[in-house]
């Protein structure tokens, strides 16, 4: 079965870069989640969609934006990195229960 | 604190012994999912309960939900040394809209 894609799995940037992490959810789920775990700790829930329109936001720097497309993938842009958000990025969607992608590793040097 | 704590934060058992996690929580909530996740790894969903479920099983996993006490269990049966992972309770709160609140994790070692 199809599962949540995340592209890239890796990335490397160094202070004040921008990123962009892309999400493909599971065919016609209507939800996707953006998460962020930090080393040793829980989730933290950055924002989600529904139906492409923004539904929650959580803890997510102003730094920080995303958007969802017409085709359902969605983007998590972050400009001006700092060492801080070095941590494994999750994408989740859902039509009930939430399923999560592999996660993108994000390292600011 | 937060919505989603897990008790306890850590548990050691030898295989083929049970584990038993604890999650309570502080708003209603719509249902409330178990998540697995190996080191540095992505989360595997296990097992959603609604709020109108008391237990559900899937495979050696059995799930309890007590709205009353706000509060849901994880048993893992015959446990085995590829259980060994931290072990996530997500709640959706009722007036979350679209939200899912991890709690702190119980990591879980099975010594073989």
């Amino acid at each position: 079965a199809a599962g949540v894609i995340q592209s890239p799995r890796h990335l490397i940037k160094e202070k004040r870069e921008t990123a962009t992490l892309k999400c493909y959810p599971i065919p016609r789920h209507d939800t996707v989640y953006w998460y962020q775990q930090g080393p040793g700790q829980d989730p933290q829930f950055l924002i989600s969609f529904y139906e492409k329109m923004q539904s929650d936001k959580g803890s997510i720097p102003d730094r920080f934006s995303a958007q969802q497309f017409s085709d359902y993938h969605s983007e998590l842009n972050m400009s001006s990195l700092e060492l801080g958000d070095s941590a494994l990025y999750f994408c989740a969607s859902s039509l009930r229960a939430a399923f999560f992608g592999p996660g993108t590793r994000l390292t600011v040097l | 604190s937060q919505q989603g704590e897990e008790d306890p934060q850590a548990l050691s058992i030898q295989e083929g012994e049970n584990a038993t996690m604890n999650c309570s929580y502080k708003t209603s909530i719509n249902n409330l999912q178990w998540y697995r996740q190996n080191s540095g790894r992505g989360l595997v969903h296990l097992i959603l309960i609604r709020s109108n479920e008391r237990e559900k099983h899937s495979g050696r996993l059995r799930v309890t939900l007590d709205t009353s006490k706000k509060s849901s269990s994880l048993l893992i049966t015959a446990s085995r040394a590829a259980d060994t992972a931290s072990y996530f309770c997500a709640t959706a709160p009722v007036a979350a809209g679209n939200k899912l609140t991890f709690g702190g994790g119980t990591r879980v070692l099975v010594k073989p």
